[in-house]
């Protein structure tokens, strides 16, 4: 356990759901992520969020929504997703939003039917 | 663009021997690295960092950075079957200038033969 939880763990939705994926940290951390992992390809950082605020967003299609209540919540919203959107989506949370050590949620299997 | 370049494996050990797991990084001026351990299934641990040119040594475990080659590498000494598993190389490239990126090699497998 890294006090990171998400969930849910696994979620099959349609095209034209709407969902939400949870993430919360127990750390005590600033900074909070969320990272999208796909098979055979490199995790990609999809948005942070510093002090509540967001600080990057790595052109991410708006068909996905984050929210971030309070330094230790963070929300995903997913709305019309595409079959490729499929994926891990892993949180992640550090002490503050750069030059510190990352640690991962145990992520939640999305599948987009 | 940056980039960080892992051989994907697998890389096959036997019991006992050194793991070499292997970095390489396009930006220069990058100034944080880390290695996780990502089990099948499970999401990335991270299980060393390292900030300084040279080696840092946790246990079974050795991190070494080279900035000038702009490598860094992971020795496992006394490699265990529970060792088996994907490790990721990920490089920061700014120290506190407001950069948040993290970013993530494809990985390497590794697979320990008992």
């Amino acid at each position: 356990e890294t006090g990171v939880t998400q969930t849910p763990r696994h979620l099959v939705m349609g095209m034209t759901n709407k969902k939400s994926l949870k993430c919360e940290q127990h750390l005590g951390h600033n900074a909070m992520y969320w990272y999208k992992q796909s098979a055979k390809k490199p995790l990609e950082l999809m948005f942070v969020y510093s002090l509540e605020e967001r600080v990057e967003n790595n052109s991410v299609p708006s068909r996905f929504s984050p929210e971030c209540p309070n330094s230790s919540h963070l929300f995903l919203h997913l709305h019309t997703l595409q079959p490729e959107d499929s994926a891990l989506y892993l949180c992640a949370s550090s002490q503050g939003a750069s030059d510190y050590e990352q640690y991962f949620g145990p992520g939640t299997r999305l599948t987009v039917t | 663009q940056k980039e960080v370049e892992q051989n994907s494996g697998p890389l096959s050990v036997p019991e006992g021997a050194i793991a070499s797991l292997n970095c390489t990084y396009s930006d220069r001026g990058s100034q944080s690295f880390f290695w996780y351990r990502q089990y099948s299934g499970k999401s990335p641990e991270l299980i060393m960092f390292i900030y300084s040119n040279g080696d840092k040594e946790d246990g079974r475990f050795t991190a070494q950075l080279n900035k000038a080659s702009q490598y860094v590498s992971l020795l496992i000494r006394d490699s265990q079957p529970s060792d088996s598993a994907t490790y990721l190389c990920a490089v920061e490239p700014f120290s506190g200038a407001g950069s948040y990126q993290l970013t993530f090699g494809k990985g390497t497998k590794l697979s320990v033969i008992p």
